[in-house]
C-alpha cells in the first residue's frame, strides 16, 4: 500500500496563476481532508470530504476549490495564487469513525511569487 | 480563542532523561484527543489518542500520554527519551459528532542531545 501521496512534491508559482495539487490514497478511507501548515500556527483545516461527491469548508476555504468525484481521490485548486498562499499543503485521509486517526501524506511544499 | 494550547515552542532534554510535551484544550463537551509526531520533510504520524476510559494512554515508539479533565490537559510522555525522538509533536483535538475537524496547536520541537 502507499497510504496517502501527495503530488508535486514542491511548486512555485507566480501570482495569479492556478494549478492543483493531487492527493490519493488506496485504504479505502471515506474521508478526506486538506490542511496548511504555517510556522507557529499548526495545521489549519482548509477543505474536507466525508465521501464521494460531498464536500465542505474547514477554517480556511478562501481561494480554494476542492471536489470528490472518487473515493481515492481529493484534488485541491488554487484559483489564482497569492503570496498569502505560499506555504506547505497536507492531504489526510481516515477511516468513517470519528474516532479513528488520520493519515497525512508527506506534504507539497508551495511557494507563490 | 486557541482551542489547543502548546505551550512550550521547544523542549530540549538529555538522552535518556524523561521527557514531556504539554497540552491543554478549551473545548467543550468529551473531545476526542490525539499526538502526532512529525519528522523534516515528512507528514505527521499517529502516535496515540484518547477516546475515553482510562486516563493514561499508551502509544507507539514507548510514547504515553496522561488526560486530566479538571486540568483539560493531555500531555505526552515518554520514560527514557532517545535522540532519534527529535521530532515536532503536535496536540489535536476533535469535537464529538465533528467528524474529521480536527483541531492543531502549534506544535512542540523536541531535541535529545546525546
Amino acid at each position: 500500500n502507499a497510504g496517502v501521496t501527495q503530488t508535486p512534491k514542491f511548486q512555485v508559482l507566480k501570482t495569479g496563476q492556478s494549478m492543483t495539487l493531487q492527493c490519493a490514497q488506496d485504504m479505502n478511507h471515506e474521508y478526506m481532508s486538506w490542511y496548511r501548515q504555517d510556522p507557529g500556527m499548526g495545521l489549519r483545516l482548509i477543505h474536507y470530504s466525508v465521501g464521494a461527491g460531498i464536500t465542505d469548508q474547514g477554517e480556511v476555504p478562501n481561494g480554494y476549490n476542492v471536489s470528490r468525484s472518487t473515493t481515492e481521490d481529493f484534488p485541491l485548486r488554487l484559483l489564482s495564487a497569492a503570496p498569502s498562499q505560499t506555504s506547505v499543503y497536507f492531504c489526510a485521509s481516515s477511516q468513517r469513525q470519528e474516532e479513528q486517526p488520520q493519515h497525512f501524506g508527506d506534504g507539497t511544499r508551495l511557494s507563490i511569487l | 480563542a486557541q482551542s489547543v494550547a502548546q505551550p512550550e515552542d521547544q523542549v530540549n532534554v538529555a538522552e535518556g532523561n524523561p521527557l514531556t510535551v504539554k497540552c491543554t484544550y478549551s473545548v467543550s463537551g468529551n473531545p476526542y484527543l490525539f499526538w502526532y509526531v512529525q519528522y523534516p520533510n515528512r507528514g505527521l504520524q499517529f502516535l496515540l489518542k484518547y477516546i475515553t476510559g482510562d486516563n493514561l494512554v499508551k502509544g507507539s515508539y514507548g510514547f504515553e500520554a496522561e488526560f486530566n479533565k479538571s486540568q483539560t490537559s493531555f500531555h505526552l510522555k515518554k520514560p527514557s527519551a532517545l535522540v532519534s525522538d527529535s521530532a515536532l509533536y503536535f496536540c489535536a483535538v476533535m469535537r464529538r459528532a465533528s467528524w474529521g475537524k480536527l483541531q492543531f496547536g502549534a506544535g512542540t520541537q523536541v531535541v535529545v542531545t546525546p
